[in-house]
């Protein structure tokens, strides 16, 4: 079967950095995307990987090993506007998004 | 620009009633999706299109349906409501091709008693 797997719930402090991590086992691999959500709102793309590496934008950084099956999204000089869900989402072999379940990060002052 | 619209924003719906969810871009996207979102699970793909006039399904079909008749419409249709098919739903398109980043809309929040 398919399955992605993150944290259920992270919680880190206003300015610090954080890491969240996604693990994964699909049928095929055309890229990984992750997507933050705000509670009641949809989700908004954040980034893409499709090869091995770190791809970095602004405070966001995400990170792929395809031979592992992991990626890593890591948040910077956290603002308290960054408490959302976030959402990791890979493509498989019928370029079809499989979803986690996403990781909800608190943000404490 | 609207992006993507989905009408009602939320519904209260009464067992083996019918509804159809409304979905349109204005991104002239060829690809459009529809998902279910659940508490402590991830989104879930009810059924796509790649291009007008197309339909597929996907990981969680049954009791929906879909159509295409032109790129900007994706309906959505609950011919007769499960209490299990209490979710929020989103529509989301996108482009195609390789880079396939998708664009969601607001969501509509659906109870069925």
């Amino acid at each position: 079967g398919q399955n992605i797997d993150q944290p259920t719930e992270m919680t880190a402090t206003e300015g610090a950095i954080v890491q969240i991590n996604c693990t994964y086992q699909t049928s095929g691999f055309n890229g990984l995307f992750w997507y933050q959500q705000h509670a009641g709102e949809a989700p908004t793309f954040l980034s893409y990987n499709v090869l091995d590496g770190l791809e970095e934008k602004g405070r966001f950084s995400s990170f792929l090993s395809r031979s592992k099956g992991y990626s890593y999204l890591l948040l910077k000089e956290l603002q308290m506007k960054d408490s959302a869900s976030y959402l990791c989402a890979v493509r498989d072999s019928n370029y079809q998004l499989i979803w986690g379940a996403g990781t909800k990060l608190i943000i404490k002052p | 620009t609207a992006g993507i619209t989905q009408a009602p924003t939320s519904q209260i719906l009464a067992a083996g009633r019918s509804m159809t969810l409304r979905c349109t871009q204005d991104m002239r996207h060829n690809a459009m999706y529809w998902y279910r979102q659940d508490l402590g699970l991830g989104l879930r793909l009810i059924h796509y299109s790649n291009t007008a006039g197309t339909t597929g399904k996907g990981e969680v079909p049954d009791g929906y349906s879909v159509s295409r008749a032109n790129t900007d419409d994706f309906p959505l249709t609950l011919a007769s409501a499960v209490p299990s098919q209490t979710s929020v739903y989103f529509c989301a398109s996108s482009k195609g091709g390789d880079y396939n980043e998708q664009f969601f809309g607001p969501g509509t929040r659906l109870t069925v008693l």
